[in-house]
Formats: structure tokens, sequence, C-alpha cells
């Protein structure tokens, strides 16, 4: 079993729905990141969190601790939200980029 | 500052043949970490270096991976002899280190091919 594991593997929405991404770990962990993979291959770093909830524009990440558990939530999901979105924890004693990946979440929007 | 550069871009070789794939981190940032990214596995840390030193090398797949840091501002990932299963994305990062915000920015990938 992977230590880290994120559902919907693939989620195909319409623009302008409410969108949840999960991701679940079986480690103790320092911190969580939750980072966004263009068709293009970039990747860019969305959120770090330990705690709580951070929002960035129609963008929010959540975390429960003693669940193990995130979640990703879009709002209004727009086309260009396309991509993959990739949850990675660090499991600490050292560097935040010390990171186990789960396998990612495709998600399409479609106009 | 232009981010973290990645060369080459791409690189297709033979089995048997040297690699060598070169990152430039963030000017100030002292941590750098190589990631590997397979349809297979998806993405894997390879080595991390904090302050030009290795900290943790534990996910570098065998002997034929190395990876230097000489100074602050250049790393490079060297795969000798390069055999057809190392054909993946290498990604390099770089960050603060210490920093409880540390956030991670990566460069845009060396894509490899080993025929």
């Amino acid at each position: 079993k992977n230590e880290v594991e994120q559902s919907p593997q693939n989620l195909t929405a319409q623009e302008g729905e409410f969108i949840t991404i999960n991701c679940s770990y079986s480690v103790g962990i320092s911190a969580l990141h939750w980072l966004q993979q263009h068709p293009g291959g970039g990747i860019v770093s969305l959120f770090m969190l330990s705690s709580g909830k951070k929002k960035h524009g129609r963008l929010i990440a959540t975390i429960n601790i003693q669940e193990k558990h995130s979640s990703l939530h879009i709002t209004a999901s727009h086309p260009r939200d396309s991509a993959v979105y990739i949850c990675a924890v660090s499991k600490g004693g050292g560097s935040q980029g010390n990171l186990i990946f789960g396998k990612g979440t495709k998600l399409s929007v479609k106009p | 500052d232009a981010g973290v550069i990645q060369s080459p871009r791409h690189e297709v070789t033979e089995m048997g043949q040297e690699v060598t794939l070169r990152c430039k981190p963030i000017s100030g940032h002292n941590s750098l970490f190589w990631y590997r990214q397979t349809m297979m596995r998806g993405l894997e840390l390879l080595i991390y270096f904090n302050n030009n030193v290795p900290i943790d090398d534990s996910g570098m797949p065998e002997d034929r991976f190395s990876a230097k840091m000489p100074n602050a501002s250049f790393s490079t990932l060297k795969i000798q002899p390069s055999e057809p299963r190392d054909s993946a994305v290498y990604f390099c990062a770089s960050s603060e280190w210490g920093d409880r915000g540390e956030k991670l920015f990566f460069g845009s990938g060396t894509q490899l091919s080993v025929l």
C-alpha cells in the first residue's frame, strides 16, 4: 500500500463546478504539499500546510492531522485549472522537500 | 529571478553512454533537490543537498547514479552507464531551508530517453 493515496485518479468537471481532490497518508508527517503539474510538464507548488486551512484565490487546502487526510478544493472551476494535482508529504527530520508523493489526480475541466 | 534552470530540456542517448543533467537553483536558496518522474512510479526524491552538502541520497537507485553540488549555484546529476530503464523526466527544485513556510520551486525538467 502506498504511503500517500489520492482520489480520484481522474476527474472530469464542467466549467464552474466545485471540485474536491482528496489525499490520505499513513505516516507521521511534518507538512503536506499540494503541487500542480501542467500538461506541458512544469510543476508548481500550490500550498504547504501542517494544520488547518489555507486559501489562495479559488483554491482552498485543508488538512486534518488526526485523520491523516487533506483535501484540495477548487471553486468556480475553469478550463485553465486542467492539470495533474499531486499531494506530497514531508516525513520531517530534515528539509520539507524530502517528500513522498501521491500518484496524482488528473483534472479536466470542460468549457 | 529566472527561477530554477535545468539543462538540457531533452536528452536522447544510447545505452551505456554517460549522461549529465545540470541544475542552477534560485539565488539565495540553500536547499536543492533532484526528483525523478516515471509513468510507473510517479515522482520520487533521488537526493537532496543543504548548503551544498548531500543530506539524504537514499533515493538514488544504484551506483550508476551520482550527484554533486560544487557550489551554491550549480548541481549535476550523472548517470554512468545509462540504461533504458533510466528514461524519465528528472526535476530539480530549490528552497530556503529552515523557513517554516518553505516553498519548493521546480525547474522545467529534463526529459531523458535512453535507447
